[in-house]
């Protein structure tokens, strides 16, 4: 079955330190895309970053990056220097191949950064 | 750009009352998608259409039916309102030509049956 998981359902950090946030799939497909989304209590779902399965490197957009450990599958999202503004839901997320796009879920880890 | 809007933002049903959720894109995007959103979880996938004139079921479509009216438009109807439909509908749209397959979500509507 295709699942995402995240186990963490809330974390804290401080201002300006880094977080982690876990995230493990599960696919038996070769190719297969891994996302990142953000929600901030105002609700809308904002993209921060994409690893691609057949991508060498790991992922980064400014912040953001992507630790993608492919034997481990496992794709945790490293923001770096937090600001309060970081506070939200990060909902990890994956595309399987052939899916047309789809996206399946995981439940989503509750950030709060504390000042 | 407005990117992806969505219409109406709340609604209150009654129980067996119908409503259609409106959505449209103007990315040019090919793909669109529905996606309802329950109080601690992920959002789960309801219907999608790759391409104007296809649609395809998705992981909880009972209770709903779409239409793809054009390229731009992807609407998702309620024909008989469950108080297990009270849910956060967002719509999305991608590209599935580009590399990332990302999707571009919608404000969202709060739908609440009673």
């Amino acid at each position: 079955a295709q699942k995402i998981t995240q186990t963490q359902p809330g974390m804290f950090v401080q201002e300006k330190e880094a977080v982690t946030l876990d995230c493990t799939y599960d696919t038996s497909d070769p190719s297969y895309g891994l996302f990142w989304y953000k929600q901030p209590s105002s609700g809308e779902m904002i993209f921060l970053i994409y690893q691609g399965s057949y991508d060498q490197q790991n992922a980064t957009e400014g912040r953001y990056s992507l630790n993608f450990q492919k034997a481990r599958k496992s794709a945790n999202l490293v923001i770096s220097a937090s600001q309060l503004g970081d506070s939200a839901m990060y909902f990890c997320a994956m595309s399987p191949g052939g899916s047309q796009g789809n996206l399946i879920f995981g439940k989503g880890t509750k950030l709060s950064v504390k000042p | 750009n407005a990117g992806v809007t969505q219409t109406p933002k709340f609604q209150v049903l009654k129980t067996g009352q119908s409503m259609t959720l409106q959505c449209a894109q103007d990315m040019n995007h090919n793909s669109m998608y529905w996606y309802r959103q329950d109080p601690g979880m992920g959002l789960r996938l309801i219907y999608y259409s790759a391409s104007e004139g296809t649609t395809d079921k998705g992981e909880v479509p009972n209770g709903y039916n779409v239409s793809r009216l054009n390229k731009r438009e992807f609407s998702l109807r309620l024909e008989s309102a469950a108080p297990s439909q009270t849910s956060v509908y967002f719509c999305a749209s991608s590209d599935l030509t580009s590399t990332t397959y990302e999707q571009y979500f919608g404000p969202g509507t709060r739908l609440t049956v009673t």
